[in-house]
């Protein structure tokens, strides 16, 4: 049973520039969660969709946008790239409640120079 | 605004003893998560907690539920090295929150 995937897992970029990280949910679950985790910190979060719309959103500027597809796969896009955007980016699907919990993906780790 | 926090932020332990982290949370939640996390890599579900009173237990860990005190445990028996990692608790509070909100997280060592 394959787990939460993202893709890529390493990314370089340069300030200014925009990036895409992709997302395939646990089989099963239909809800994706995308958090921020900056080094040496607790994950952040930055919105969650559902039924291909934005459900919840944190405090992260409009840089920040999502999508998600009709087989549940979703995209974290952010648009002009910051220093401090330099952060592993997590990917999270449940169900709809998340009473069952969150499965989270390997990350992808996003460099900004 | 919900603030969780975690003490300590560092645990240094020799193998075979026993302790606690504790995680302590603002507001009224009605689910808790405990999460590992080694290093590089991402997390993974230890626990959910969704009920006062709650108590889970696999192998060496126990995690515990007081919701009236807004405070969850984790407590750690007869440690080994391969529980070495960093433990994050995470909180979702209000009714139609999807939101997990982490605590800044406990480096534990298991020193030999």
């Amino acid at each position: 049973d394959a787990g939460v995937t993202q893709s890529p897992t390493h990314l370089i970029k340069t300030r200014g520039q925009q990036v895409t990280l992709r997302c395939s949910p646990k089989s099963g679950h239909d809800t994706v969660s995308w958090y921020q985790q900056a080094l040496g910190q607790g994950p952040q979060f930055i919105f969650q969709y559902y039924e291909e719309e934005e459900r919840q959103r944190g405090n992260f500027p409009d840089r920040f946008s999502g999508h998600q597809f009709p087989n549940y796969s979703s995209e974290l896009n952010v648009n002009a790239l910051l220093l401090g955007d330099s952060a592993l980016y997590l990917c999270a699907s449940s169900y709809p409640l998340g009473n069952y919990g969150y499965t989270f993906g390997s990350g992808t780790r996003l460099t900004v120079v | 605004e919900l603030k969780v926090e975690q003490n300590p932020l560092f645990l240094s332990m020799q193998e075979g003893k026993n302790y606690t982290i504790y995680c302590n949370y603002s507001t009224t939640s009605d689910r808790l998560y405990w999460y590992r996390q080694d290093p590089g890599k991402s997390l993974e579900s230890l626990f959910v907690l969704l009920s006062n009173g709650a108590v889970k237990q696999e192998g060496r860990l126990m995690a515990s539920l007081d919701t009236k005190a807004r405070l969850s445990t984790l407590h750690i028996t007869a440690a080994v090295h391969d529980l070495s990692a960093t433990y994050f608790c995470a909180v979702v509070t209000g009714a139609g929150s999807y939101q997990l909100t982490f605590g800044k997280g406990t480096k534990l060592s298991v020193i030999p």
